[in-house]
């Protein structure tokens, strides 16, 4: 079983529509990274949580440590948000990675 | 704007042959990793290094080295490509005391 887990895999959404993405993972964490890599490869870091709730223009991420669990809300969907979303827990200086929810958001 | 530069996006190589993949970055940062992103395994750690001439095995050393002689540049080695290293290779950075990676844009390595 992975460290980090994603759902779903793939994910089709109509432009404007609510999107939500899950992460959950297995041991315990000191942050986990929400990361987008759109075609062509480069990945931006999108947030970076311990605890709570972060919100950046459209994208929403929360953290409940408790349940080792994250999700990235995406609200009113744009065809440009369509890339591969990766979620990454961290431990010291290493970074483990989910598997990415690929997202194609259609106009 | 911070940057983290791989040397080529784009890499066609033999079976047999030795490869460099060179990363360069310019935040002065402590720590550089190389990845490895295949489809369905997502990234996989190969090697990572905290400090200058130093270097750790990921969790999927087998078949790569690398090198750090400054601290701005990290290289990948395969002493002998072989068709299952075809894969995109990523390079990132990051400053000790924080876990937030910078990236490169990837190198796609397709071993003939």
């Amino acid at each position: 079983k992975n460290e980090v887990e994603q759902s779903p895999q793939n994910l089709t959404a109509q432009e404007g529509e609510f999107i939500t993405i899950n992460c959950s993972y297995s041991v315990g964490i000191s942050a986990l990274h929400w990361l987008q890599q759109h075609p062509g490869g480069g990945i931006v870091s999108l947030f970076m949580l311990s605890s709570g709730k972060k919100k950046h223009g459209r994208l929403i991420a929360t953290i409940n440590i408790q349940e080792k669990h994250s999700s990235l809300h995406i609200t009113a969907s744009h065809p440009r948000d369509s890339a591969v979303y990766i979620c990454s827990k961290a431990a010291g200086n290493k970074l483990t990675f989910g598997g990415g929810t690929r997202v194609l958001v259609k106009p | 704007d911070v940057k983290v530069t791989q040397s080529s996006r784009y890499l066609v190589k033999r079976t047999g042959e030795k490869v460099f993949l060179e990363c360069v970055q310019d935040m002065d940062h402590e720590n550089m990793f190389w990845y490895r992103q295949d489809p369905g395994l997502g990234l996989r750690l190969i090697y990572f290094s905290y400090d200058v001439k130093m270097k750790e095995k990921g969790d999927i050393p087998e078949g790569y080295s690398v090198s750090r002689e400054k601290k701005e540049r990290f290289s990948l080695i395969l002493e002998s490509a072989s068709t299952n290293q075809t894969s995109m290779y990523l390079c990132a950075s990051s400053r000790t005391g924080t876990t937030e990676a910078f990236f490169g844009q990837g190198t796609r390595l397709t071993v003939v």
